[in-house]
């Protein structure tokens, strides 16, 4: 199965502050088709988990775009440009390229 | 617009089976793949498995002994079944549509006697 692994676990920002979480991949996440199938998600306390950003760096519909994502093959970031108070929650990257689907552990975003 | 809704049972035995059911609407479960996903408390996500379009199904290995995923297209629902459950079967289980968009409300299952 493909591991994801994020960096930080944890992290901690004061607001307007810009931060990026890391996800990489055990395995080339690149289809064969040509697309990547590397998203991100956010999950407020209490929450269903919200898609934020698909295939690598396309912004979901609604979603703010202080967000963003970008990288490529085994490597992968999620940019926050000037963090808000509603952003607070566990980011999780997950990849749909190679069955099973597998999910990041996560990145705790916490105010400073 | 599109919408997933997980219902079932909140409390099982040990060792009993699990039904869940995911009723979507907004969109044809014959033109898009609808996953369970599962977290325990305080944890992170677990993909437990996929219905795609055509009906066929995938699922995580460690799971795939006891879990089965089925539909029914005329009533645009999703069935999970899991039999002998155990305490680290508790947590929430969601159904989401292609994997990560659009998620239901989830389900508390707690196993426990």
């Amino acid at each position: 199965d493909v591991v994801l692994t994020q960096t930080p676990p944890t992290l901690s920002a004061t607001i307007g502050q810009s931060v990026s979480i890391s996800c990489r991949s055990s395995q080339s996440l690149l289809h064969s088709n040509g697309n990547t199938y590397l998203h991100w998600l956010l999950q407020r306390p209490g929450q269903s988990p919200q898609l934020l950003i698909y295939l690598v760096s396309r912004l979901e519909s609604g979603v703010p775009n202080r967000f963003s994502g970008s990288g490529s093959g085994t490597d992968f970031t999620l940019k926050i440009s000037g963090v808000e108070a509603e952003d607070l929650g566990v980011y999780y990257c997950v990849q749909g390229t190679h069955a099973p689907y597998t999910f990041g552990a996560g990145t705790k975003l916490e105010l400073k | 617009q599109v919408q997933l809704k997980e219902s079932g049972p909140g409390l099982v035995q040990p060792s009993q089976t699990l039904s869940l059911t995911c009723t979507v609407s907004g969109f044809s479960l014959t033109s898009y793949n609808v996953h369970w996903v599962r977290q325990p408390p305080g944890k992170g996500l677990e993909w437990m498995g996929v219905i795609w379009s055509g009906g066929n199904t995938d699922y995580n290995s460690a799971l795939k002994p006891r879990l089965s995923i089925s539909r029914d297209t005329s009533k645009s629902q999703v069935f999970l079944t899991m039999n002998s459950l155990q305490t680290e079967d508790t947590g929430i289980y969601y159904c989401n549509r292609n994997g990560a968009a659009y998620w239901g409300q989830g389900v508390m299952v707690t196993v426990s006697s």
